[in-house]
């Protein structure tokens, strides 16, 4: 079982609508949870950080975390063609050390017209 | 630019040559991450650093990989003998120490291309 796991995708949806991404991460203790977002050829931005059960929300972006499943998801509401990115899920997994985090493989994402 | 540096942005070598990526910090990070990302795929830990320190390097390749953080100037990541399969993205992040900034999200910088021919 991967440490991080993502669905690669293509996922893709009309714009305006509700993008749902999913990831699951297999270290129960892991206390950090964080959302980037790349762009093809550029760097991993920062979108989204969660620390807590439930749903954190920032403008269009809601995080939602649920430990006891180890599962962690992103909504991205009013999807624009600009959202068109892979979004990459990262976890400071108990194993890890400090700030260390473990990255899933990415999800991309088609915002279509 | 308060952010990550990182340079130089693209690199060119042959196989068998020398590769150095530098990476400067954040400012009042301590700590320094670097990460290789291959095309298509996710970012990868390779090792982490602080000042004169290496943490864990559980990621880096057991040949031709090093990294340091010396207590002046940038973090280098120095690849020797780079061979095609070294061509990549890599990625340098950095963070405050753990004890200022518990799970602090990790901030890169823009990244440094190589390309091996």
């Amino acid at each position: 079982q991967k440490e991080v796991e993502q669905n690669s995708g293509p996922l893709s949806v009309p714009e305006g609508a509700i993008a749902s991404l999913n990831c699951t991460y297999s270290d129960r203790g892991s206390q950090s949870f964080f959302w980037y977002r790349q762009y093809s050829g550029k760097s991993p931005e920062l979108i989204m950080s969660i620390y807590s059960n439930g749903d954190k929300e920032d403008g269009r972006f809601t995080a939602q975390l649920n430990k006891a499943s180890q599962y962690v998801s992103l909504l991205i509401r009013d999807s624009q063609p600009s959202d068109s990115a892979t979004y990459l899920c990262a976890v400071n997994l108990l194993t890890g050390g400090g700030n260390k985090l473990t990255f899933g493989t990415g999800t991309q994402l088609k915002v279509e017209l | 630019n308060a952010g990550v540096m990182q340079n130089p942005r693209h690199l060119v070598r042959r196989r068998g040559q020398e590769a150095r990526l530098r990476c400067s910090p954040m400012k009042g990070h301590s700590h320094v991450y670097w990460y290789r990302q291959l095309p298509e795929e996710g970012l990868k830990f390779m090792v982490y650093l602080q000042k004169e320190n290496i943490i864990d390097e559980s990621g880096m390749p057991k040949e031709r990989f090093s990294a340091e953080f010396p207590k002046e100037g940038p973090s280098i990541l120095r690849i020797q003998q780079v061979v095609r399969g070294d061509s990549a993205a890599y990625f340098c992040a950095s963070s405050p120490s753990y004890q200022q900034g518990g799970n602090s999200p990790l901030h890169f910088g823009n990244g440094t291309r190589l390309t091996v021919t």
